[in-house]
């Protein structure tokens, strides 16, 4: 199985500062023949399902603010919140569409400083 | 307007039976593979199940493999999750998921306990 591994399991930021969360996979989720990362980042607050946010590791999906950013390729990838509004925070997920199993990290948790 | 809806949820003791449903509309659903994905209280997301459209292949997480059985009817629009066996380590919200994790029900709530 390939394993997500966030880091950190939490962080605090101030207003209108820069969120990084990484993502670790076990083994490469890139897949050669069309050169896309099958890894995705949801979004979650409390008592709401998850949100996605990002596919192909740094496609931003319909609707989500342009502060949101995903990168990385191979084992290594990053969401970047650009400048942390109130309502980001939230508990965030990265997850591997690769292969199956499907896994998901175990999850970072932002908070405002 | 994509709607996922489940149900079926409830309390059950440990080696009972549930089966959940998901009824989906606003969408194509017999063009998309749908999953499902479970939350324990105050902990994080679970893969649990998927199907394929093309096909109808499933997949399972290992532990619910032999336990659990996902199905869909695409007459109906509906996905389901026929759940034996019941321990408490399956106690958790069930959300259904279309395919890239675009949409997701609300969730329905499983707590297996005597």
């Amino acid at each position: 199985d390939i394993v997500m591994t966030q880091s950190p399991d939490s962080l605090a930021v101030s207003l209108g500062e820069r969120a990084t969360i990484k993502c670790k996979s076990s083994q490469s989720v890139l897949y050669s023949s069309n050169n896309k990362n099958y890894v995705s980042w949801f979004q979650q607050k409390p008592g709401q399902p998850p949100k996605l946010l990002i596919y192909w590791a740094s496609t931003r999906e319909s609707g989500v603010p342009d502060r949101f950013s995903g990168s990385g390729s191979g084992t290594d990838f990053t969401l970047t919140i650009s400048s942390l509004q109130a309502e980001d925070v939230a508990v965030y997920y990265c997850h591997q569409y690769y292969t199956m199993p499907r896994t998901f990290g175990q999850g970072t948790k932002v908070e405002i400083k | 307007e994509v709607q996922l809806v489940e149900s079926g949820g409830g309390l059950v003791k440990p080696g009972g039976s549930l089966r959940l449903s998901c009824a989906a509309s606003g969408f194509a659903f017999n063009i998309y593979a749908m999953t499902w994905v479970r939350q324990a209280p105050g902990k994080g997301l679970e893969w649990v199940s998927t199907v394929t459209a093309s096909d109808g292949s499933t997949y399972y997480a290992d532990s619910v493999k032999g336990r659990f059985t996902i199905s869909r009817d695409n007459s109906k629009n509906t996905l389901y999750l026929q759940m034996n066996s019941l321990t408490a380590e399956d106690t958790a919200l069930y959300y259904c998921v279309k395919q890239r994790g675009d949409y997701w029900g609300q969730g329905t709530l499983v707590t297996v306990s005597s």
